[in-house]
């Protein structure tokens, strides 16, 4: 019979738009999260990261922004370019331990 | 800086034989972690070192898998004997453990295992 695997959730933008990924996590004790990027055949790449005492973040052209209340943190990437094609994790943790817990990954896709 | 180091990248074996897949991590690191990624189940912690010590293997799906972490350089993820279902790809992560804070795990660039 067919494996039944995960199934991503997708997200398709066009170069030069922003893009935003969304990633609800489960523990309300979770203080510290991070996303990855992972293209393919290769391991998953720190993005940026954010602590549970800031509600928003900003790198260079990402922006990750936090809500406590409802459990959500959201990746937003500006003028979005091919390169950025891959799949995205969030992962939280509870501080002080080493344990990460990753999300199932959105697959981003972006059209020239 | 080179980041996460792991070897071999691919590796194909028959059931039944032993494999070791090999963790560099990045120097100054305290913290190692091994994880394994199929389309099944995604991303999942296997095993966790902290100063060389192992500190939580509950991910470790059962007896035929072992870890070792003999110095702050090196760390093996073995598998005796290796089933098709162990089929993935195995990720070394390292971070540093600075005062109570968490840090950020760097990923290296994984090993695709297969098992016929």
């Amino acid at each position: 019979g067919e494996s039944v695997g995960l199934h991503l959730p997708t997200l398709s933008v066009q170069e030069g738009d922003n893009s935003i990924i969304n990633c609800a996590y489960s523990n309300s004790a979770s203080d510290y999260f991070i996303w990855y990027k992972q293209e393919s055949g290769k391991g998953p790449q720190f993005i940026i990261d954010i602590r549970s005492n800031m509600d928003k973040r900003q790198g260079q052209r990402v922006t990750v922004l936090l809500n406590k209340t409802v459990k959500h943190l959201s990746l937003q990437i500006a003028a979005t370019q091919p390169g950025d094609s891959a799949v995205y994790f969030c992962a939280e943790n509870i501080t002080p331990g080493n344990q990460f817990y990753f999300g199932t990954g959105t697959s981003l896709t972006v059209i020239p | 800086d080179a980041g996460v180091i792991q070897s071999p990248r691919h590796e194909v074996t028959e059931m039944g034989q032993e494999v070791t897949l090999r963790c560099k991590p990045i120097s100054g690191h305290n913290s190692l972690f091994w994880y394994r990624q199929t389309m099944m189940r995604g991303l999942e912690l296997l095993i966790y070192f902290n100063n060389n010590v192992p500190i939580d293997d509950s991910g470790m799906p059962e007896d035929r898998f072992s870890a070792k972490m003999p110095n702050a350089s090196f760390s093996t993820l073995k598998i005796q004997p290796s089933e098709p279902r162990d089929s993935a790809v195995y990720f070394c992560a390292s971070s540093t453990r600075t005062g109570g804070d968490t840090d950020t795990q760097y990923f290296g660039p994984g090993t695709r295992l297969t098992v016929l």
